[in-house]
């Protein structure tokens, strides 16, 4: 499968801890997103990144947020201090730089509970 | 600021019926537009898309045209199936975007036999 994936796909943990998700571009893609989703919405831009370069941040990204993509391969994303707030799934996309409108590929994100 | 707003859900059908989702956007320019469908357990997938006033995206047998007077994009099917239950989101891609989509909340489609 050449998809975009993530992992973990599902993560509980308590209320204060650090968790971290990863995700896997499709290989030639050099531009790679990072979506919040909860339920009952659509999903809300967090972050994108171009090759390795965060090039826009929504206010959603508090300071307990980082993202990270070196080498402009894989991404990460870390929430510092969870809260309860934070369960939703986070969910990772990518696509190729190229005409607008060109399509962006959605992975099957990733469950996050604060408990 | 750009959005798009869908109707509310959920929408409940009949097999064979026909089914309309309204989307309505609001954005300078001329986004591109989107739907996308996310069956249960699973991550987005694009449905169909249009890219221009006037373009009709088609997949599976939905359809939607981008109307730029109404700025709306509505998606239509002549005949659902109960394998056509899913959540249905419209999008957009500002002009200046960088290819950012914007979401409206959702439609949940649900098809009975």
């Amino acid at each position: 499968d050449t998809g975009v994936s993530q992992d973990p796909r599902h993560k509980i943990t308590k209320r204060g801890q650090n968790v971290t998700f990863r995700c896997d571009p499709i290989s030639e893609h050099n531009r790679l997103y990072w979506y919040r989703q909860t339920l009952g919405q659509g999903p809300e831009f967090l972050t994108y990144f171009q090759n390795e370069a965060q090039l826009e941040k929504s206010r959603l990204l508090s300071d307990r947020f980082s993202a990270e993509r070196p080498k402009g391969s894989f991404s990460t994303l870390e929430i510092q201090r969870t809260e309860q707030g934070d369960s939703a799934m986070y969910l990772c996309a990518s696509s190729l730089e190229r005409t607008l409108g060109n399509t962006i590929y959605f992975g099957e994100g990733s469950w996050l509970t604060v408990v | 600021g750009d959005s798009v707003t869908q109707m509310e859900g959920p929408v409940t059908l009949s097999e064979e019926a026909c089914l309309t989702i309204n989307c309505t956007y609001t954005a300078t320019g001329y986004p591109s537009l989107f739907w996308y469908v996310q069956y249960p357990g699973e991550g987005l997938q694009l449905l169909l898309k249009a890219t221009k006033a006037d373009d009709k995206g088609s997949n599976k047998g939905f359809e939607a045209t981008y109307r730029k007077e109404t700025t709306s994009f509505h998606l239509e099917k002549g005949s659902v199936q109960v394998s056509d239950s899913a959540v249905y989101f419209c999008a957009l891609i500002a002009a200046r975007g960088y290819n950012k989509l914007i979401f409206g909340a959702g439609t949940r489609l649900a098809v009975h036999p």
